[in-house]
């Protein structure tokens, strides 16, 4: 298993440019997330979803755009950045259960100027 | 989810135990504690969790208190490659909200030779 992978592992935009960040996992997980992470500072949840089809916003939502067509699939897209989105982003998917437990991948960062 | 408390930084001599604490007293008897550690901007892993009782793993062992509101998470024999940012978390798993973890800054914790 490759587990949770996520390209690219860094990436340079200049402000109102659009791309997606990937993210893959090959362990038939039902939940996927999203989190950015600031510097010196805990992650935050941007978007997760609960299976294919079914995405939801979480803390910090603005700006970003989820869709989960597949099981393994959840990409993250930033419609129009902006410096303010400077951060490193990571995925993390884990079975559905109560006391199951989260597996992130490397991280994507992501510098916009 | 319930708050956490964590010192912001901790020191340990190589091959001691390391004893991580975390205040919750906000905590609900439906939460369970968990710890994530994070490496060097590593992508967060999962160590340990726990609802009341004491757990023990490979990697570390849980104490909770009676009452629930403190754990302490311990390294039984730290190494250099522990040297990471500990994150304590209070969580409820819901089957529309699915895995959702809220970091807080976590504690810096430091092996020295």
């Amino acid at each position: 298993n490759a587990g949770v992978t996520q390209t690219p592992k860094f990436q340079v935009l200049k402000t109102g440019q659009s791309m997606t960040l990937q993210c893959a996992q090959d362990m038939n997980h039902e939940y996927m997330s999203w989190y950015r992470q600031d510097p010196g500072m805990g992650l935050r949840l941007i978007h997760y979803s609960v299976g294919a089809g079914i995405t939801d916003q979480g803390e910090v939502p603005n700006g970003y755009n989820v869709s989960r067509s597949t099981t393994e699939d959840f990409p993250l897209r930033l419609l129009s950045a902006a410096p303010s989105q400077t951060s490193v982003y990571f995925c993390a998917s884990s079975l559905a259960g109560a006391q199951e437990t989260q597996y992130f991948g490397p991280g994507t960062r992501l510098l916009v100027l | 989810d319930a708050k956490t408390t964590q010192p912001t930084s901790m020191d340990c001599a190589e091959g001691r135990a390391a004893n991580l604490p975390c205040n919750h007293s906000t905590i609900s008897g439906n939460e369970y504690v968990y710890w994530y550690r994070q490496i060097h901007s590593q992508g967060p892993q999962y160590i340990i969790h726990g609802l009341k009782n004491n757990e023990t793993n490979e990697m570390a062992s849980l104490i909770i208190t009676e009452d629930r509101k403190s754990s302490t998470l311990i390294l039984p024999h730290a190494t250099l490659r522990d040297t990471a940012v500990y994150y304590c978390i209070v969580r409820v798993w819901g089957e529309t909200s699915g895995s959702r973890l809220t970091f807080g800054e976590g504690t810096q914790l430091t092996v020295n030779p």
